[in-house]
């Protein structure tokens, strides 16, 4: 069974201030699919990433970056001196390739201090 | 802009009406989703469809039932609201592929009185 886990409920920090979201998955495929979401205030959920399960180079985008580790099952987020604007609530997911569904950690709520 | 249209935003109704919540997508996505979620927390998918007609259950138990007449348009609906509807419902569509993000709407919160 896929399983996503999320095990920070809530971090804060001052601007910044780097920070890691933590993610762990679980999954019986070898080939699969993990993503990242950002859920500002105004609630709309906004894709950041994805990465396939046969891709762990890590990936830079400015400020952020992600660092995926099969060995670990981890699919962690990195953001780079924190900006206010980085308050929200950020999501992991999983999806497998014979699967329909995609699984949603319980995410992790960012508050970024001035 | 968005590709994918949630309306309406907010909605407070009294217990036992009936209400459809609606959502577009302009994409021409197959996969079409409905999320159920209480603010900032936990996503819970309540609804899916693979395409036109297809329709399926989650995996959290729900009271509503939905619709796929059209690929664009994947409405919800609540024969008879109560306060434990009381949530913020995400609709949500990709492609058909498992590699395929999410796009999603910016929700309807529903409130039930």
């Amino acid at each position: 069974a896929q399983k996503v886990t999320q095990a920070q409920t809530e971090i804060s920090v001052v601007e910044k201030e780097d920070v890691t979201l933590d993610c762990v998955y679980e999954t019986r495929d070898t080939t699969y699919y993990l993503f990242w979401y950002k859920q500002p205030p105004s609630g709309e959920l906004v894709f950041l990433i994805r990465r396939n399960s046969f891709d762990e180079q890590n990936e830079i985008s400015g400020r952020y970056s992600w660092n995926f580790q099969k060995s670990t099952s981890s699919f962690n987020f990195t953001i780079t001196a924190s900006q206010v604007v980085d308050s929200a609530v950020y999501f992991c997911a999983l999806s497998e390739s014979g699967g329909f569904k995609t699984i949603f950690g319980a995410g992790t709520r960012l508050f970024v201090k001035a | 802009e968005a590709d994918i249209y949630q309306t309406p935003r907010y909605l407070v109704i009294g217990t036992g009406k009936k209400i459809t919540l609606e959502c577009s997508q302009t994409m021409g996505h197959d996969k079409m989703y409905w999320y159920q979620q209480d603010p900032g927390m936990e996503l819970h998918l309540i609804h899916y469809s693979y395409g036109v007609n297809s329709t399926e259950k989650g995996d959290l138990s729900s009271e509503s039932t939905v619709s796929r007449i059209r690929t664009e348009h994947f409405p919800l609906t609540l024969e008879s609201a109560r306060p434990s509807h009381t949530s913020q419902y995400l609709c949500a569509s990709s492609e058909l592929g498992p590699y395929s993000p999410l796009h999603f709407g910016n929700g309807t919160r529903l409130t039930v009185t």
